[in-house]
């Protein structure tokens, strides 16, 4: 079983849709979460971290339950510039201690 | 700041051949970090170092990979022999903390003919 797991997609939606994304992780001694952001052919970047009260950055809502090991990214009024694929990652204490990806979530806003 | 900078950018080699990638960590991160990406397997952590020192090593895929850290601004990734299987995007990443803040550099494109 993968450490990360995401629907790969690709999600296609409407400019000014909401979407959501969602993301299951196996190690409960999980300590530290993000969202990462990927254009295409480009390098990873780090979106938003992830809180265990929820947090949000603008159009951007990231939620986790700890108690379901489940990570979720809503984004409200979709843009164009949104067009990517969207990495849940981890980070454990134990083990390997750095950060693990999911192999990404592409979403395609479309005019 | 210039950022993570990696070169080659793209690399075209026969296989058997030596490839060298290198990295160029931001001034002042002590963590490095090497990982490799393809469609099949997504973003695989290969290795990482903390101040030089390499800490994990499982991810690297056999003895055909090395990776060294001489000093705290430059770091290289071989592969010897290359093999078509190595084809794939090879990034390195550098941070301050290990559980936050990796910023990538633009990655090399390996092709392995």
């Amino acid at each position: 079983r993968k450490e990360v797991e995401q629907d790969p997609g690709p999600f296609n939606v409407p400019e000014g849709a909401t979407v959501a994304f969602n993301c299951t992780y196996s190690n409960s001694a999980s300590q530290s979460f993000f969202w990462y952001r990927q254009d295409c052919r480009k390098e990873p970047k780090l979106l938003m971290s992830v809180y265990s009260s929820g947090n949000e950055d603008g159009r951007f809502t990231a939620q986790l339950n700890r108690a379901s090991q489940y990570i979720s990214l809503l984004i409200r009024d979709s843009k164009l510039s949104d067009s990517a694929t969207y990495l849940c990652v981890v980070f454990m204490d134990t083990g390997r201690r750095a950060l693990t990806f999911g192999s990404g979530t592409r979403l395609q806003v479309q005019p | 700041d210039a950022g993570v900078i990696q070169s080659p950018r793209h690399e075209v080699t026969e296989m058997g051949q030596e490839v060298t990638l290198r990295c160029k960590p931001i001034s002042g991160h002590n963590s490095l970090f090497w990982y490799r990406q393809t469609m099949m397997r997504g973003l695989e952590l290969l290795i990482y170092f903390n101040n030089n020192v390499p800490i994990d090593d499982s991810g690297m895929p056999e003895d055909r990979f090395s990776a060294k850290m001489p000093n705290a601004s430059f770091s290289t990734l071989k592969i010897q022999p290359s093999e078509p299987r190595d084809s794939a995007v090879y990034f390195c990443a550098s941070s301050l903390l290990l559980n936050y803040g990796y910023t990538f550099g633009s990655g090399t494109r390996l092709t392995v003919v």
